[in-house]
């Protein structure tokens, strides 16, 4: 059963315009959620992180939103550009109750952005 | 480069050899950790291991995976006796002591096949 949902596959914006990336899941006890990103052929790179306790990050282009209620988060990058075209994994630390380091991936959102 | 270096970067192996993946994390960094990602899917956490010391291997497969991060040298995970469904890239992360946040440092990641 699968704690971290990313239910789009794949997500196409226009340069410039809004991308939001969307993940659910379903334990509560999580301490971190994070964004990774990642190209082709390469590793996943840290983007942006939350707290539990937080419900707005923010660094540059990208905010991360998270509804505890709701067991929500989302990315949100503004202005899209190109070089952001890659696939998005969204990740939670089980925090207490689990060993650092034990994240748990969604399966990524592949995103493209269009000049 | 002071990043986290995998190697070997593409492994092919038929049934039945063993595969041995090394990974020495990046400089400072005393916590290394390895993912496995299957194909269309996200990352899967495997182990977590400290100089000398497996402190989480609650992802590892009971048989034929071991991991190791010896005093000297880099992380080695080695799978024994390979099958088909052991193909995938494994990545390894490392962090610095202390860190809980769970952001961790990716290598490029290891891509094995087995034939």
């Amino acid at each position: 059963d699968q704690q971290v949902k990313q239910n789009s596959p794949s997500l196409s914006v226009q340069e410039g315009r809004i991308s939001i990336l969307n993940c659910d899941y379903t334990n509560s006890m999580f301490d971190y959620f994070l964004w990774y990103k990642k190209y082709p052929a390469e590793g996943p790179t840290f983007l942006i992180s939350i707290s539990s306790i937080k419900d707005k990050n923010e660094d540059g282009r990208f905010t991360v939103f998270l509804n505890k209620s709701a067991k929500h988060l989302s990315l949100h990058i503004v202005p899209s550009q190109p070089g952001d075209s890659a696939v998005y994994f969204c990740a939670a630390s089980p925090g207490r109750g689990g060993s650092q380091g034990n994240l748990i991936f969604g399966k990524g959102t592949k995103l493209s952005v269009k000049p | 480069n002071a990043g986290v270096m995998q190697n070997p970067r593409h492994l092919v192996r038929r049934r039945g050899q063993e595969a041995r993946l090394r990974c020495s994390p990046m400089k400072g960094h005393s916590h290394v950790y390895w993912y496995r990602q299957l194909p269309e899917e996200g990352l899967k956490f495997m182990v977590y291991l400290q100089k000398e010391n497996i402190i989480d291997e609650s992802g590892m497969p009971k048989e034929r995976f071991s991991a190791e991060f010896p005093k000297e040298g880099p992380s080695i995970l080695r799978i024994q006796q390979v099958v088909r469904g052991d193909s995938a890239a494994y990545f390894c992360a490392s962090s610095p002591a202390g860190v809980n946040t769970g952001e961790l440092f990716f290598g490029e990641g290891s891509r094995l096949t087995v034939l």
